[in-house]
């Protein structure tokens, strides 16, 4: 079971805003960086945000992170159908292993 | 543009060992990245299996640490996946993905298509 906690689902009507928590301790997203993960139905996950809000090339900046304290958060803005997913935050812990959160999925209504 | 692939044999019966590799492309296994191991099982979440440098240093998740090993072939430009004492519990897609490198570590970007794995008698 995972460490990282996440809402189970978030909804919103096209061209709204969503956003997806990400929620640790100390000992993993209060001390490391978090990255967010898209997996689109029946694909593998690609990643979104590294470094807690650095976007890889040819993400576009809909796709926001942010991180505080313990907790981090996922922003997607102007809300697409293609945006359907499901979405989960990652970090390290002090025993150097890594943690997935526990997903969430993205419904555009 | 790095790419994975992973290959192994999809059904493993029940108490044997399961056996995955990991070919790379578009970029060396000897870089400044590590490698992972990621899993899904069917309709759940992604659970971080483990990881190894080229050197063949390893950090394995401690859940599954006693039946994991994970290795390099640096002449191939792979890494491999042995999990073994496999029950149903491990029927999963499995992924292996880079890491970042030592400036940057903490992600996993690309990762391969998967390969689901049933255990099965």
């Amino acid at each position: 079971q995972s460490v990282l906690t996440q809402p189970p689902s978030v909804s919103a009507a096209p061209g709204q805003k969503v956003t997806i928590s990400c929620s640790g301790s100390s000992s993993n997203i209060g001390n490391n960086y978090v990255s967010w993960y898209q997996q689109l139905p029946g694909t593998a996950p690609k990643l979104l945000i590294y470094d807690n809000n650095k976007r890889p090339s040819g993400i576009p900046d809909r796709f926001s992170g942010s991180k505080s304290g313990t907790s981090a958060t996922l922003g997607i803005t102007g809300l697409q159908t293609g945006d359907e997913a499901d979405y989960y935050c990652g970090t390290w812990d002090s025993s150097l292993s890594a943690f997935f959160g526990t997903g969430t999925k993205v419904t555009v209504l | 543009q790095v790419q994975l692939q992973e290959s192994g044999p999809g059904l493993v019966k029940p108490s044997g060992t399961l056996s995955l590799t990991c070919a790379v492309s578009g970029g060396s296994i000897s870089s400044s990245n590590w490698w992972s191991w990621v899993r899904q099982p069917p309709g759940k979440g992604l659970e971080w299996i483990g990881e190894i440098y080229h050197s063949g240093s390893t950090n394995y998740n401690p859940s599954l640490k006693s039946r994991v090993t994970i290795s390099v072939d640096k002449s191939k430009n792979q890494f491999s996946l042995k999990l073994s004492s496999v029950t149903a519990a491990d029927t999963a897609v499995y992924y292996c993905a880079r890491e970042g490198d030592t400036l940057s570590p903490n992600w996993f970007d690309p990762w391969g298509q998967g390969t689901l794995v049933t255990v099965s008698s």
